[in-house]
């Protein structure tokens, strides 16, 4: 089954760096890589995704690039704010709707 | 239009004992997983629904069951609690994002905090 790896488990930044999270996977099959954003004490919410017929997608501040070649994935975020503080999970579609996720990411942004 | 409702928010079981965590959606969408997530594991798939009365084991179904009666309902059952199951639960519903693309956008529950003494 698929397998995905997400590096590094803590981030810390300066309010307005750049921050990328990165991901692998295994499965060649996989067609669908989506990244959730986790406020503490909330639920995992939708921040962006890209498919693998795509090699990069934009939404203002945050981007993620796909390589299929190399099976791995990034979560771009642009001039970070301290509302960016969460905790990050890629994933990957492995099969019918199994949707398997990385470890998490917590970035932390000071002001 | 609730999205997806869990309960209940909170719960201690004994070991041994069994429970069930309600899920609810009122999206019409026929995909159901239910998640937990643990410190530094990310969120691992227990079980999953891709339509009423049909389900499938994900990547920790062991000690858990589940059924899909209606549309709307998902239910996790938890048969003889044991403390490794101390875990916050999501449950998440989704649809086709797009046709004949295979992708789905999970939207998730607000998840149950369960302790196993």
């Amino acid at each position: 089954g698929e397998n995905v790896e997400q590096h590094p488990s803590t981030l810390s930044v300066q309010e307005g760096d750049s921050a990328v999270i990165k991901c692998t996977y295994s499965d060649s099959a996989s067609n669908y890589f989506p990244w959730y954003k986790q406020e503490l004490g909330k639920r995992p919410q939708l921040i962006i995704d890209i498919r693998s017929n795509v090699g990069e997608k934009k939404d203002q501040r945050i981007a993620v690039t796909l390589n299929k070649t190399a099976k791995h994935f990034s979560l771009h975020i642009t001039e970070t704010q301290p509302e960016d503080s969460a905790v990050y999970f890629c994933a990957a579609i492995s099969g019918f709707q199994k949707l398997v996720f990385g470890t998490g990411t917590r970035l932390l942004v000071s002001p | 239009n609730a999205g997806v409702t869990q309960t209940p928010k909170f719960q201690v079981l004994k070991t041994g004992q069994s429970m069930t965590l309600q899920c609810a959606q009122d999206m019409n969408h026929e995909y159901m997983s239910w998640y937990r997530q643990d410190p530094g594991m990310g969120l691992r798939l227990i079980h999953y629904s891709v339509g009423a009365g049909i389900t499938d084991q994900g990547e920790v179904p062991n000690g858990y069951n589940v059924s899909r009666s209606t549309t709307e309902d998902f239910p996790l059952r938890l048969l003889s609690a044991a403390p490794s199951q101390t875990s916050v639960y999501f449950c998440a519903s989704s649809y086709q994002a797009a046709s004949g693309s295979g992708a789905n956008v999970l939207t998730f529950g607000a998840g149950s905090r369960l302790t196993v003494l």
